[in-house]
C-alpha cells in the first residue's frame, strides 16, 4: 500500500524549533519529488516547500523562507523539514505529498500523508 | 504571484442536484489546475488534475472543464457521501497556491 506518514508535531514555544518526518512506503521514494503543505485550524490549504527526487531543487513560500529547511533521505525513504523561529502564525496540521509530475501537468500532489499538528503557543 | 478567487464559499444542496464550484486565475494558468476534496479532518484527496482529467478510482460524478484563468467543477448528483471541502490548485512554477475552498452540505 502506498503511504505517507508524518510525525514530529508538537508544542513548541514561539522562536523555538521542530523538525517533522515523512515516512514513505509502498512506491519508489527516490523517484518522486516531495511538498510540505499545511492548514491552519480552520483555514485553507497552504503549500509550504518542495523537494526534487535527488534533492537538487528546491523551492519554500515566501512565508517560511530563510526560517524551514526541506531535506530527504532517499536511503531511509524519509522526508523532512526542519522548522527554527517559529512564529503563532505557523500553528497548523502539516501534511506531506507526492508530487504527480510524472503524469500531470499541474503537477498535482496524488498521495498525502495523515498530517501531523504543530502548535507554537507560550 | 497569481491569485486564485474560489467560489462560492459554501453551500447547500439537495441529494440527486448538480453542484457547480468554479475557480477563477488572476492571469492565465493554461490548464496547470487541479481539484481536491478533503472531508472533516482527513488529508485532501486528487480527484482532477490539469483541469479535466479525473484521477484513477474517483466516481465519474466528478467533473472538471476550463483553461486560462476560469475552470469549473462539478458534482453531476450530488451523492451524501460528496460533502466535504473542495478546493482548486494551481501550478505556477515554482509555486502552487489553493484557492479558499467551498464547502458542500445536503440541505
Amino acid at each position: 500500500e502506498v503511504q505517507l506518514v508524518e510525525s514530529g508535531g508538537g508544542l513548541v514555544q514561539p522562536g523555538g524549533s521542530l523538525r517533522l518526518s515523512c515516512a514513505a512506503s509502498g512506491f519508489t521514494f527516490s523517484s518522486y519529488s516531495m511538498n510540505w503543505v499545511r492548514q491552519a485550524p480552520g483555514k485553507g490549504l497552504e503549500w509550504v516547500s518542495y523537494i526534487s527526487s535527488s534533492s537538487s531543487t528546491i523551492y519554500y513560500a515566501d512565508s517560511v523562507k530563510g526560517r524551514f529547511t526541506i531535506s530527504r533521505d532517499n536511503a531511509k525513504n524519509s522526508l523532512y523539514l526542519q522548522m527554527n523561529s517559529l512564529r503563532d502564525e505557523d500553528t497548523a496540521v502539516y501534511y506531506c505529498a507526492r508530487d504527480a509530475s510524472y503524469y500531470t501537468r499541474g503537477n498535482a500532489f496524488d498521495i498525502w500523508g495523515q498530517g501531523t499538528m504543530v502548535t507554537v503557543s507560550s | 504571484d497569481i491569485q486564485m478567487t474560489q467560489s462560492p464559499s459554501s453551500l447547500s444542496a439537495s441529494v440527486g442536484d448538480r453542484v457547480t464550484i468554479t475557480c477563477q486565475a488572476s492571469q492565465d494558468i493554461s490548464n496547470y489546475l487541479n481539484w481536491y476534496q478533503q472531508k472533516p479532518g482527513k488529508a485532501p484527496k486528487l480527484l482532477i488534475y490539469d483541469a479535466s482529467n479525473l484521477e484513477t478510482g474517483v466516481p465519474s460524478r466528478f467533473s472538471g472543464s476550463g483553461s486560462g484563468t476560469d475552470f469549473t467543477f462539478t458534482i453531476s448528483s450530488l451523492q451524501p457521501e460528496d460533502i466535504a471541502t473542495y478546493y482548486c490548485q494551481q501550478y505556477d512554477n515554482p509555486t502552487w497556491t489553493f484557492g479558499q475552498g467551498t464547502k458542500v452540505e445536503i440541505k
